[in-house]
Formats: structure tokens, sequence, C-alpha cells
């Protein structure tokens, strides 16, 4: 079957690093994406990786290893606007979306 | 866990001609559904938020008589598209909000159902 899976939740302070993991198992891939959700609010979009590596956009950098079925979200210099919930989403070879069920971040002071 | 399913999954149809899109939460309640569109950079916006046994309501700039949305029943809310164009071929996601679960602010996702409109 297709799934994937990222924590539930993670706690991490201000100005510090955090790193929100996801792995998935499809049936093909046509790509990754993560978006960002404050509660109450749509999902905003972040980034998008199909090809394996590394893509940094400011704070936020997304990496990704097709042969592990692995991806990462990584915020720097984090800020108490930071605290929201992180959604890891696959598309598989019908562009299907499958998604995980959000990671919750919790930034302290 | 929670599970979201769309139906169909794609769909191409002729401009002028309405389709119907099924989203449906397949092992809890939702009284709250959403649905969006998901345009070519990615992004999501937000069309319209269904409410199980009242109307809809929609996001400023939707048109709510070209983008009929019903929430007939706790499990399934159903977004129609009438009288199509092709501008309106895009990818649409909905989701659905448990009331009951751990975190009754958590969204669950569809697979997506992607229309094309010739």
């Amino acid at each position: 079957g297709q799934n994937i899976d990222q924590p539930t939740e993670m706690t991490a302070t201000e100005g510090a690093i955090v790193q929100i993991n996801c792995t998935y198992q499809t049936s093909g891939f046509n790509g990754l994406f993560w978006y960002q959700q404050h509660a109450g609010e749509a999902p905003t979009f972040l980034s998008y990786n199909v090809l394996d590596g590394l893509e940094e956009k400011g704070r936020f950098s997304s990496f990704l290893s097709r042969s592990k079925g692995y991806s990462y979200l990584l915020l720097k210099e984090l800020q108490m606007k930071d605290s929201a919930s992180y959604l890891c989403a696959a598309m598989d070879s019908n562009y299907q979306l499958i998604w995980g069920a959000g990671t919750k971040l919790i930034i302290k002071p | 866990g929670a599970v979201v399913s769309q139906h169909p999954s794609r769909v191409i149809c002729k401009s002028g001609t309405s389709v119907k899109i099924e989203c449906r939460s397949l092992d809890f309640q939702a009284t709250t559904m959403f649905w969006y569109r998901q345009f070519p950079k990615k992004s999501l916006m937000l069309m319209a938020t269904s409410n199980e046994g009242s109307k809809a309501t929609y996001e400023q700039g939707v048109e709510k008589d070209k983008f009929l949305i019903n929430h007939a029943s706790l499990t399934l809310s159903t977004l129609t598209v009438t009288s199509a164009h092709p501008e309106d071929s895009s990818f649409y996601i909905c989701s659905a909000r448990d009331m009951a679960g751990r975190d009754s602010d958590t969204q669950y996702f569809g697979p997506g159902t992607r229309l094309t409109v010739l």
C-alpha cells in the first residue's frame, strides 16, 4: 500500500534549527510537497522536490532521497511564528497526492 | 488513521458540461470539509468551506453559482463545476476535519481530482 510517515509533534527553541522527517512509500513518484498550515488557515506551499538533493529557500530547506523514500524539511533561525503544522505529501504515478498526518511544531521562547 | 477519498481521480470533459467531484471521509465523521484548488506553482487556494446541513461559505472571488457545493451527510461533500471552461482545468483537493479526533483542528486531505476541460 501507499503511506507516508512523519512525526506527530516536535518541540524546538526560538532561534534554533529543527528537522522534520518524512518517509514515503508510493506506487511511482512524481514529487514531494511540503506545506505549512497554521490553525484555522489554508496550507501554504513551502517546497516541491522531484530530484534528489537539497533545495534552499531562505530559512527553509527541503531534502529528498528518492532511493530511500525520504525527505526532510529543515527550518533555521526558528521564530515563534513558525509554530504550525507541517504537511508532507507525495505524488504517485497517477498524480494522486498521498498526505502525511502532519507534524505539529511547537516553538518555545 | 483518518482517510479521505475523492472520486473521480481524474476527469476530462468538454467545455460547457458539468462535472461532479465527491469527497468522502472513510472512517470518521466530518461536519466540516474544505475544497482547495492547486495552481501550477503548487500553491493551494481555499475555495470554500463546506458545512454539513448548511450552505457552504465561499472565499472571496470564488463564484458560488459556478462551483456548487453540497454537504448532504457527515461523510460526503460534493463539488460540482458547472458549465466548465478550459480555465477551470486544475487539481482540486478536499480536506475534512475530524471533530471527534484528538485534535479537532487537524485537516485530513484527499488525494485530489485532476480536471481537464477541453
